[in-house]
């Protein structure tokens, strides 16, 4: 069973700060790694995706990726209350499926 | 305006009932996907979709059923056979470039209720 986990939260970070949030999975064969940001009672978002070891950066979002020790992370810079949402990792587990952690949830505060 | 469009976003349905959920695409995805969603909990894989006329089941397909006959629209069907259908339910979509490459897209969700 190809798992993903993340810390359930809530992350709590003071407006401007740095959050950052952390996925690790279990199939070492997985080849791509996303990010979705979902508001309470609505759908999820993508916002980052990654594929090659290193980092990625998209603005104030970047996405950290070690395969060798089966880690992605996002970092998100000078936060903003409205960043507060949960934040879905997801790992490719193959024919075009996702597997999907269940999430952190990430409190901005003014 | 391209996107998915999921209906109804609210649906009520009595025990015993088989209810149908609407999801369609005009992004021209090849792939269509079926998600549930129980509160606290993550995104877990109902049934997916690579080509018109055939589809696969995932993790929890027990109790539903789903159709391709159109490239546009995959609708999802929750039997009386499912026991505790009460959830959040997302369709997503993709394009199939590349087996492990693909960015899935959601529409906006139906919640379903049992009553």
């Amino acid at each position: 069973q190809k798992e993903v986990e993340q810390n359930s939260g809530p992350l709590s970070v003071p407006e401007g700060a740095i959050a950052s949030l952390n996925c690790t999975y279990s199939d070492r064969g997985s080849q791509s790694f996303f990010w979705y940001r979902q508001y309470s009672g609505k759908s999820p978002e993508l916002i980052m995706f990654i594929y090659s070891n290193g980092d990625k950066e998209d603005g104030r979002f970047t996405a950290q990726l070690n395969k060798a020790s089966q880690y992605v992370s996002l970092l998100i810079r000078d936060s903003q209350p409205s960043d507060s949402a949960t934040y879905l990792c997801a790992v490719n587990s193959g024919y075009s499926t996702l597997t999907f952690g269940k999430g952190t949830m990430l409190l901005v505060s003014p | 305006d391209g996107g998915i469009t999921q209906s109804p976003k609210y649906l009520f349905r009595k025990e015993g009932q088989n209810v149908t959920l609407s999801c369609e695409q005009n992004l021209n995805h090849d792939a269509m996907y079926w998600y549930r969603q129980d509160p606290g909990q993550g995104l877990r894989l109902i049934y997916y979709s690579q080509i018109v006329n055939d589809f696969q089941k995932g993790d929890i397909a027990e109790g539903y059923s789903v159709s391709r006959e159109k490239k546009e629209s995959f609708p999802l069907t929750v039997t009386s056979a499912q026991k505790n259908p009460t959830a959040f339910y997302l369709c997503a979509s993709s394009t199939v470039l590349a087996a492990n490459y693909n960015e899935q897209f959601f529409g906006p969700g139906t919640r379903l209720t049992v009553l």
